[in-house]
């Protein structure tokens, strides 16, 4: 059984300063973890994706995330912020498989960005 | 990279009318595709998984009956709302996974989305 939880709910901050949206997860597999970004009324765009290989994954539009087995983390960082990444973001596990069933979304975390 | 086309993106219609929603894989063939809704500022919630020449799976709670799934090809599958009624307005989002075997390590790749709003 596989389980994700965004630990805030909304995260604001302002335009040019560091972002840091939680995640930790729990899973009886390897998993591979996902962070997507969902803008108002759109699918979701992937970020990143962490699959086993190294644990610092550098995404699309500078965003990174560290996966931390002791700590069973995978937190999404970027530098400095910008408007255009006020969005809600989501954090996904999953386990290899054919089963659907194993794959977890988070509750998000909506990104407010103040200028 | 792959692209999922969803349509259509807006719809508003009366009480008791069916409504159908296409997503189409542009680059892929898709034999596996999923079906989300999303309430406001909630998560994405996995309706049903539509597998392309078979039945496709629901999760429990999910009317089949309510929520008819046809993937007849593969690179299309349609959802369709009938008889809809206010409580079935949301967010409805598609998408797949591309490839076969393991795909639990491929990333899924999502439609734009149709909102959905029964008057």
């Amino acid at each position: 059984a596989q389980s994700v939880t965004q630990l805030d709910s909304h995260v604001s901050v302002s335009e040019g300063t560091p972002v840091l949206l939680r995640c930790n997860y729990s899973s009886s597999y390897s998993p591979s973890l996902f962070w997507y970004v969902q803008h108002p009324n759109k699918g979701l765009q992937l970020l990143l994706k962490y699959t086993s290989a190294a644990t610092l994954v550098k995404g699309i539009n500078g965003f990174e995330a560290e996966f931390k087995k002791s700590e069973t983390s995978f937190h999404l960082t970027k530098p400095s912020a910008h408007m255009s990444d006020a969005a809600e973001y989501f954090c996904v596990v999953s386990a290899p498989g054919y089963n659907n069933n194993d794959m977890r979304f988070g509750a998000g975390t909506r990104l407010t960005v103040k200028p | 990279g792959a692209v999922v086309s969803q349509h259509p993106s807006w719809v508003i219609c009366k009480s008791g009318t069916s409504v159908k929603i296409e997503c189409r894989s542009l680059d892929f063939q898709a034999t596996t595709m999923f079906w989300y809704r999303q309430f406001p500022k909630q998560s994405l919630m996995l309706m049903a998984t539509s597998n392309e020449g078979s039945k496709a799976t629901y999760e429990q709670g999910v009317e089949k009956d309510k929520f008819l799934i046809n993937h007849a090809s593969l690179t299309l599958s349609t959802l369709t709302v009938t008889s809809a009624h206010p409580e079935d307005s949301s967010f409805y989002i598609c998408s797949y996974a591309p490839g076969q075997g393991a795909w639990g390590n491929q990333p899924q790749h999502f439609g734009d989305g149709t909102r959905l709003s029964i008057l």
